[in-house]
């Protein structure tokens, strides 16, 4: 088992970009979370979600950004337009379902905003 | 409000000293608390949670209700226990709150 894979590793965007950020749970995994990591700083929760369904999105700025988990592929976390203050470490998680507290992490994506 | 306080930043011990990464807690309810890892250049990885009341790696954490904490402890620090450390919350299905993070440096 390969573990939770992210992709791209490091991701550059010039403001007013899009950025894409991939993330494919662990096999067997149905639940996937992304967090973000803001520099000197603990992870921030963004989203839940299931297969074509999300769970709970507290955390998720109101504009620009979004997530999905489509019943085939990765997780996409997308953010529109993108601005210096979006530069940070995503991460991704998954977990079984019914053992939501037992996260696998993924390595990050690292984005910067240039 | 939901929170987790970890207000060391960096803890450094030499090997074989006790250890005790500190961790706060606010939650009204009845939370799930763990210890997640991340040594140098691997994945955040779960090391321990309050309900299994079990130790990893020689690391425990006893709950304090009364006090809010859930403090990490290892009675002989090792150089490999060097790593961050990271509190976590867990009150509602799915969403893990967590602190800021402890580096734990050990020295020979």
């Amino acid at each position: 088992n390969a573990g939770v894979m992210q992709n791209p590793r490091h991701l550059v965007r010039r403001r007013g970009q899009e950025a894409r950020l991939r993330c494919s749970p662990m096999k067997g995994h149905s639940h996937v979370y992304w967090y973000r990591q803001l520099p000197e700083e603990g992870l921030k929760f963004m989203v839940y979600l299931q297969k074509e369904n999300i769970i709970d999105e507290s955390g998720m700025p109101k504009e620009r950004f979004s997530a999905e988990f489509p019943k085939e592929g990765p997780s996409i976390l997308r953010i529109q337009q993108v601005v210096r203050g979006d530069s940070a470490a995503y991460f991704c998680a998954s977990s079984p379902p019914a053992v939501s507290y037992e996260q696998y992490f993924g390595p990050g994506t690292r984005l910067t905003v240039t | 409000a939901q929170r987790v306080t970890q207000p060391e930043k960096l803890l450094s011990v030499f090997k074989g000293a006790p250890v005790e990464l500190k961790c706060n807690y606010s939650y009204s309810g009845s939370p799930e608390l763990f210890w997640y890892v991340q040594y140098s250049r691997q994945r955040l990885q779960l090391l321990l949670r309050h309900i299994s009341r079990e130790s990893i790696k020689g690391f425990t954490a006893d709950l304090n209700k009364g006090e809010t904490s859930f403090h990490l402890k290892k009675p002989f620090a090792q150089e490999e226990d060097s790593a961050m450390y990271y509190c976590a919350l867990s009150g509602r299905v799915g969403k893990l709150i967590f602190g800021q993070g402890t580096e734990l440096s050990v020295k020979p």
